[in-house]
């Protein structure tokens, strides 16, 4: 079974800094890898998949790396801003189902 | 064009009671699943649809939860019975296929049961 763990739970920095949230998996046959975002009380916006060929994946201040040997995804938010405060969610999909992860909850200080 | 939706977006009702939680898949999307998002538990997977073929439901954590999608589109959720640990969020999602194909979410049902 697929374990996805996010580190850290939470993380708080002041606007301009670039964000690094960290997501970890157990098994590497993952299909792909997707980022999410969830604001508070609202369902999932699809950030960032990654397949399992590819390396990396970019989208205007984000970028997303994607390392099966080591069981790791890394993503990158360039020059934050307070209105990237949310939760960012990795989820793996090994087959058509999607492991989760508890999430990072941002804090962007204006 | 348009998302995934669902309804209703709140949902309050008395333990015991039956309720029914309906999802509106984008467009085309052939595949269709059902995931609940809970305090203790995060967010797990709950069923999956892919057009006419038996439906995964291996997530669905009682025999009181039931799904079905009709004509390879909408999808209701069933929970019969309910109990205040089915207090959750019921979000649906879809993809234009399956292995590897970008999941699509919708707002959710919020379910809280008195």
């Amino acid at each position: 079974k697929q374990e996805v763990t996010q580190i850290p739970a939470a993380l708080s920095v002041p606007e301009g800094e670039n964000l690094v949230l960290n997501c970890s998996f157990t098994d590497s046959a993952i299909y792909n890898l997707q980022w999410f975002r969830q604001d508070p009380g609202k369902g999932l916006t699809s950030l960032l998949l990654i397949q399992s060929s590819q390396r990396e994946q970019t989208s205007g201040r984000l970028n997303a790396s994607l390392d099966k040997s080591s069981g790791r995804s890394t993503l990158y938010i360039a020059a934050s801003q307070p209105g990237d405060s949310a939760t960012y969610l990795c989820a793996g999909a090994n087959d058509y189902k999607l492991s989760f992860g508890a999430g990072t909850t941002v804090t962007v200080r204006a | 064009g348009a998302g995934v939706s669902q309804s209703p977006s709140n949902k309050v009702t008395e333990k015991g009671k039956d309720v029914e939680l309906r999802c509106d898949p984008i467009s085309g999307h052939t595949a269709l699943y059902w995931y609940r998002q809970s305090l203790g538990q995060g967010l797990e997977f709950l069923i999956y649809f892919q057009g006419n073929s038996a439906p995964d439901k291996s997530g669905l954590p009682s025999d009181r939860f039931s799904a079905e999608r009709t004509g390879g589109s909408v999808s209701t959720l069933t929970i019969q019975r309910t109990q205040q640990e089915d207090s959750a969020v019921y979000l649906c999602a879809s993809s234009l296929g399956t292995g590897g194909y970008e999941q699509y979410f919708g707002p959710g049902t919020r379910l809280t049961v008195t």
